[in-house]
């Protein structure tokens, strides 16, 4: 098994410019939950989706973020627009089990 | 306060000693509690899984839960250089699995 699988993994932009990012879980796990983790703030759930369905998105921080799940194999998180302040570490993680999550290796962010 | 408390460290130990890390949350509803370790620009992976109270052993690593006190705890014996990393613990109130980690606690083991 491949692992859970990010693109892309570095990512630079300008402010003001949209990104997204891209996960593809593990076969079989019916959760996945996106992470940001800074220096600051540690790790950060921003949304989680149990069967291709949203949860709980509180975590997200602004409109500026959004996230979708079209179905099991494939989720997307967009920030439009992206600021500076958004730079950070992106974790997509998936779960076959409470508690039990896969992470993958993340994208780096970076906005100028 | 913060739901999960979790000293950042650094916690830097010779090869071969005792690692001891530990972590303390304040909702007593929290009922499934884990231990990630992540090394450097990598993801979390998971350590160690427990659900009720007492120890848990695999190998070199022991999770403690005490769920009256409200605190967990990681032992890693004979530590080895490989098991510097960052050690986060985390905990869940809820089925959907929505994990609450603490800060983490870096670790240098040092030959």
């Amino acid at each position: 098994d491949a692992g859970v699988i990010q693109s892309p993994r570095h990512e630079v932009t300008e402010m003001g410019q949209e990104v997204t990012l891209r996960c593809k879980p593990i076969s079989g796990h019916n959760s996945l939950f996106w992470y940001r983790q800074t220096m600051m703030r540690g790790l950060e759930l921003l949304i989680y989706f149990n069967n291709n369905v949203p949860i709980d998105d509180s975590g997200m921080p602004e409109d500026r973020f959004s996230a979708k799940m079209p179905n099991a194999s494939f989720s997307t998180l967009k920030i439009q627009p992206s600021e500076p302040r958004d730079s950070a570490v992106y974790f997509c993680a998936s779960s076959p089990r409470v508690g039990d999550q896969y992470f993958g290796p993340g994208t780096r962010l970076l906005v100028l | 306060q913060k739901e999960v408390e979790q000293d950042p460290g650094p916690l830097s130990v010779p090869e071969g000693a005792i690692v001891s890390l530990n972590c303390t949350y304040s909702n007593s509803a929290f009922q499934y509690f884990m231990w990630y370790r992540q090394y450097s620009r990598k993801g979390p992976e998971l350590l160690m899984y427990t659900y009720s109270s007492g120890n848990k052993e695999d190998g070199r690593f022991t999770a403690q839960v005490d769920k009256s006190s409200k605190y967990i705890s990681l032992f890693i014996r004979d530590s080895q250089p490989s098991d510097s990393a960052t050690y986060l613990c985390a905990m869940t109130l809820d089925s959907w699995g929505k994990l609450q980690f603490g800060a983490g606690t870096q670790v240098v083991v040092t030959p």
